[in-house]
């Protein structure tokens, strides 16, 4: 199976504190995408980091990734209530199809 | 910014019964769109790419005369579960790729169906 793996499975933490999530895959990938899912819903596009790309911010959101390791972290600062979800990690494979993979996924539970 | 349509979002049928669920492509053209299914708690697993115009490429282990897959137009794929059983029931979701807005990949909102 092509499918990567995430840990951990579940995180549960306060308000304002951070969130990390790491996310392994196991062939070469062109980008590495970090997806949302709130119960039952389709998933929100996130943050994509390319292959020759080691970090990437956007506003909250910290993404590193490391190709020789084949691992990604997707880093939530000052996380809220709100944050809670599903997160998952997805990796773009190459050739005529361009499919996206995803990661086995971490449910987040930011309380109040 | 890309929208994906997913109809219907919920759906109840008859064990042997046939389900269609339709993504459209709202505001671009997508030549490929992408068919997942997901069980309670756990992650999207891809089920087949849709192209237009011609055949779906399945994943293995995907059933393709259970998983009709069907792209006539840029805009609408869909896929009918035929003599559906209630081990079908699951979250559908599709997906498809707006070239134009870069590398990011627009999904519906799921089809949550239920086979009793």
């Amino acid at each position: 199976s092509q499918q990567g793996e995430e840990d951990p499975q579940a995180l549960s933490i306060q308000e304002g504190e951070n969130a990390t999530m790491n996310c392994s895959y196991k062939t070469s990938i062109n980008n590495l995408q970090w997806y949302r899912q709130n119960s039952g819903r389709g998933l929100v596009h996130l943050i994509l980091i390319r292959s020759n790309e080691r970090e990437k911010h956007s506003g909250r959101l910290r993404v590193t990734l490391d190709t020789s390791k084949k691992s990604s972290s997707l880093l939530i600062t000052a996380s809220r209530a709100a944050d809670t979800a599903s997160y998952f990690c997805a990796t773009r494979y190459g050739g005529a199809t361009n499919k996206l993979i995803f990661g086995t996924g971490t449910l987040l539970a930011v309380q109040p | 910014g890309a929208v994906v349509s997913q109809h219907p979002s919920w759906v109840i049928c008859k064990s042997g019964t046939s389900v269609k669920i339709e993504c459209r492509s709202l505001d671009f053209q997508a030549t490929t769109m992408f068919w997942y299914r997901q069980f309670p708690k756990q992650s999207l697993m891809l089920m087949a790419t849709s192209n237009e115009g011609s055949k779906a490429t399945y994943e293995q282990g995907v059933e393709k005369d259970k998983f009709l897959i069907n792209h006539a137009s840029l805009t609408l794929s869909t896929l009918t579960v035929t003599s559906a059983h209630p081990e079908d029931s699951s979250f559908y979701i599709c997906s498809a790729r707006d070239q134009k807005v870069g590398y990011g990949y627009t999904f519906g909102s799921g089809t949550r169906l239920t086979v009793v």
